[in-house]
Formats: structure tokens, C-alpha cells, sequence
């Protein structure tokens, strides 16, 4: 089946540092969506990309659909402590199921 | 808008008994829910998709007799976790799409211990 190789797996960053993470796939998605989880509760939707090479932010976050559709890659500028979380990436190929990727656990050190 | 209720937040319960979590659209109709279950430290596994007025579809390797679902209005599904053991124990999260909404959203989760 359709698999997404999320990366990388865990960060340990300094507050204040940018951090960049990315989905691969060997399939095409049509949409792209970027999710961060916190403990004990469901994923909120921080963007979502329906388009290849779309290029969208939201505040510090900034996500961009690749050219080929098959990858995307979330990026957040001046890390805060209360970015402290789980994000994860999923996609959509033209059924309703969605796909996830495997997670980045970010950790920000004061 | 787009909110998704789930009830309870957590749950506990003996070994061999059933377990109803319930999942409300608030403000949308969903004909379509999606049932997920999530292990410590790891993504989010699809379990099955519910549909409104008709059977639920599982993903292979879910028992649909362990895990009933039932979709009987557009604003609630259900997933009933029945004979639980401790290995069904986990964190379960349903998610709807609203119409002209391409982002999932998504319950605040169950998390179910059995013991």
C-alpha cells in the first residue's frame, strides 16, 4: 500500500531555532497535509496544500507541495516553546482514506 | 466550525467486557467517519470507515467483530470495542470531512486501558 517516509523522526532544538521536516512517497498524493498532535489528543490541522509546488503559510509555519507530488516539507521559523509537539504528515490520493507519515517528535530546549 | 466531539476522553474497564466510544460531528454533516487507533509513539493506524446507513468498510488485519461500527445518523458514529483484553488497549481517534473542506478534522480521542 501507499506508504509516506516522514523525516527525521525526532528533533532536539534550541528555542528560537528554525526546524524543517519532510514527507517522501514513491506515490503521487493530491493533497498534502501537514498535522501536529499533542499528548493525549487528537491531530489539528495546521496546513493543508492541494496543489503541486503550492507554497502556504500559516503564522511560523510555512509547508510546500512538491513539484513531483510525491513529497512536501513543513518548516517553522523561530521555534517557541508551545511548538513543543508531535507533527505529522498525511496525504491524499483521490480516495478518502488518508495516508500518514511516520511523525517528528519535536523537543525545544529553553 | 468543523468540530468533531468524542466521548469519553478515557476509559477503563475489565477484561472481557465492551466498550462504546462515540463520535459526534457538531456543526456538519459527515456521511463518511473514519475510526483510528494509535500506539504509543507511533502514527495513526486506520481502522475502518463509516458509513452513514450502510456497513462499515475495515482495513485489513482489523476483526469487524471486535470492532463494531455503526454509523446510524450523520452526526454520530459509533466504534464498540466488545470482549476487550489488555492488548486493546490504546488511543482511538475518529475524523470526519465536512463538505468543501479538504482537511480532516479530527476527535480528541479515547484512550481505553483495559484491565
Amino acid at each position: 500500500g501507499q506508504q509516506l517516509n516522514q523525516s527525521p523522526q525526532s528533533m532536539f532544538i534550541q528555542e528560537g531555532e528554525d526546524v524543517s521536516m519532510n514527507c517522501t512517497s514513491s506515490s503521487i498524493f493530491n493533497t498534502w497535509l501537514w498535522y501536529k498532535q499533542e499528548p493525549g489528543e487528537g491531530p489539528v490541522l495546521l496546513i493543508a496544500l492541494y496543489k503541486a509546488g503550492e507554497l502556504t503559510s500559516n503564522g511560523r509555519l510555512t509547508a510546500q507541495f512538491g513539484i513531483t507530488r510525491k513529497d512536501s516539507f513543513l518548516n517553522i521559523s523561530a521555534s517557541i516553546p508551545s511548538d513543543v509537539g508531535i507533527y505529522f504528515c498525511a496525504g491524499l490520493a483521490g480516495a478518502q482514506k488518508l495516508v500518514f507519515g511516520q511523525g517528528t517528535r519535536l523537543t525545544i530546549n529553553p | 466550525g468543523a468540530v468533531v466531539s468524542q466521548h469519553p476522553s478515557w476509559v477503563i474497564c475489565k477484561s472481557g467486557t465492551s466498550v462504546k466510544i462515540e463520535c459526534r460531528s457538531l456543526d456538519f454533516q459527515a456521511t463518511t467517519m473514519f475510526w483510528y487507533r494509535q500506539f504509543p509513539k507511533q502514527s495513526l493506524m486506520l481502522m475502518a470507515t463509516s458509513n452513514e446507513g450502510s456497513k462499515a468498510t475495515y482495513e485489513q488485519g482489523v476483526e469487524k467483530d471486535k470492532f463494531l461500527i455503526n454509523h446510524a445518523s450523520l452526526t454520530l458514529s459509533t466504534l464498540t470495542v466488545t470482549s476487550a483484553h489488555p492488548e486493546d488497549s490504546s488511543f482511538y481517534i475518529c475524523s470526519a470531512r465536512p463538505h468543501g473542506y479538504y482537511g480532516y478534522t479530527f476527535g480528541s480521542g479515547t484512550r481505553l486501558t483495559v484491565v
